[in-house]
C-alpha cells in the first residue's frame, strides 16, 4: 500500500523568506502523480502544484516549486518570497497512474501547518 | 460558475440518528469522492464513485453509505453504526481527462 509521510507537523517562516516543506512517499509503482494541496483557515482545499513522475523537470508555479527526487521518493515544496496569505495547512498527496480497473484516489500525508510571521 | 456544492456547512447528529451530507457538482465530472478529515490528520477516503450507479468502498467505509443515482449528486449518509462521526467531511470530483481534484467547501459534523 502507498503511504505518504510529512515529518514536519508545523513550520514557520518570516514574510518574504523562503521555506521548504518535506514529503516522502512509499510506492512500488513506476508511474504516478504527486500533488501539494493548501488548506487555509476557510478549509477549502486548493491545488498548489502537481508533478508527473515520468517528468524529470521539477514543476513550478510562480513562487511555488518542487524538488522531486524519484529514486529517493522525496517530493518537497519550496515557497519563495513567503506572503501572509501562504499561511495554511499543506498536504502532500500521491496517486498512481490509472491503467485499468478502479480509479484509485489520492493518498494524503498528515499535513504541515505553515505559519508566516510578519 | 461551475463547482462543487456541499451542504449543510454545519450539521449536528443525535445519538442513534442517521444524517445525510449533500454533495452536488455541475462540472460534468464522472468521478466523485468522499473524504473524512480529523484534526491534525490528512484526508482519508470513505467512498468513491467512477460512474452513475456504481461506487466503491474506500479505506474507512464502515458506518457510512452512499448512492450515485445521478451524475451530479453523491450524497453521504453517516449511519448510527459510525460511533465516532465528529469530523470535517469533504466531497471532491474529477474529470476523466484531468488529474486535478476539485473539492467542495466541506461539512463539519458534530455529535450532540
Amino acid at each position: 500500500a502507498q503511504t505518504v509521510t510529512q515529518s514536519q507537523p508545523e513550520m514557520s517562516v518570516q514574510e518574504a523568506e523562503t521555506v521548504t516543506l518535506s514529503c516522502t512517499y512509499d510506492t512500488s509503482e513506476s508511474d504516478y502523480y504527486l500533488f501539494w494541496y493548501k488548506q487555509p483557515p476557510s478549509r477549502q482545499m486548493i491545488l498548489v502544484i502537481r508533478q508527473e513522475a515520468y517528468k524529470q523537470q521539477n514543476a513550478t508555479e510562480n513562487r511555488f516549486s518542487v524538488n522531486f527526487q524519484k529514486a529517493a521518493k522525496s517530493f518537497s515544496l519550496k515557497i519563495s518570497d513567503s506572503q501572509l496569505g501562504d499561511a495554511a495547512m499543506y498536504f502532500c498527496a500521491y496517486r498512481p497512474e490509472i491503467t485499468s480497473g478502479s480509479a484509485r484516489q489520492l493518498t494524503f500525508g498528515s499535513g504541515t501547518q505553515l505559519t508566516v510571521l510578519p | 460558475d461551475g463547482g462543487i456544492t456541499q451542504s449543510p456547512k454545519y450539521l449536528f447528529r443525535k445519538e442513534g440518528q442517521n444524517v445525510t451530507l449533500s454533495c452536488e457538482q455541475n462540472l460534468n465530472h464522472d468521478a466523485m469522492y468522499w473524504y473524512r478529515q480529523d484534526p491534525g490528520q490528512g484526508l482519508r477516503l470513505i467512498y468513491y464513485s467512477q460512474i452513475v450507479n456504481d461506487f466503491q468502498k474506500g479505506d474507512i467505509a464502515e458506518g457510512y453509505s452512499v448512492s450515485r443515482e445521478k451524475k451530479e449528486s453523491f450524497p453521504l449518509t453517516v449511519t448510527s453504526a459510525q460511533k465516532n462521526p465528529t469530523a470535517f467531511y469533504l466531497c471532491a470530483s474529477k474529470g476523466r481527462f484531468n488529474e486535478k481534484l476539485f473539492f467542495g467547501s466541506g461539512t463539519q459534523l458534530s455529535v450532540l
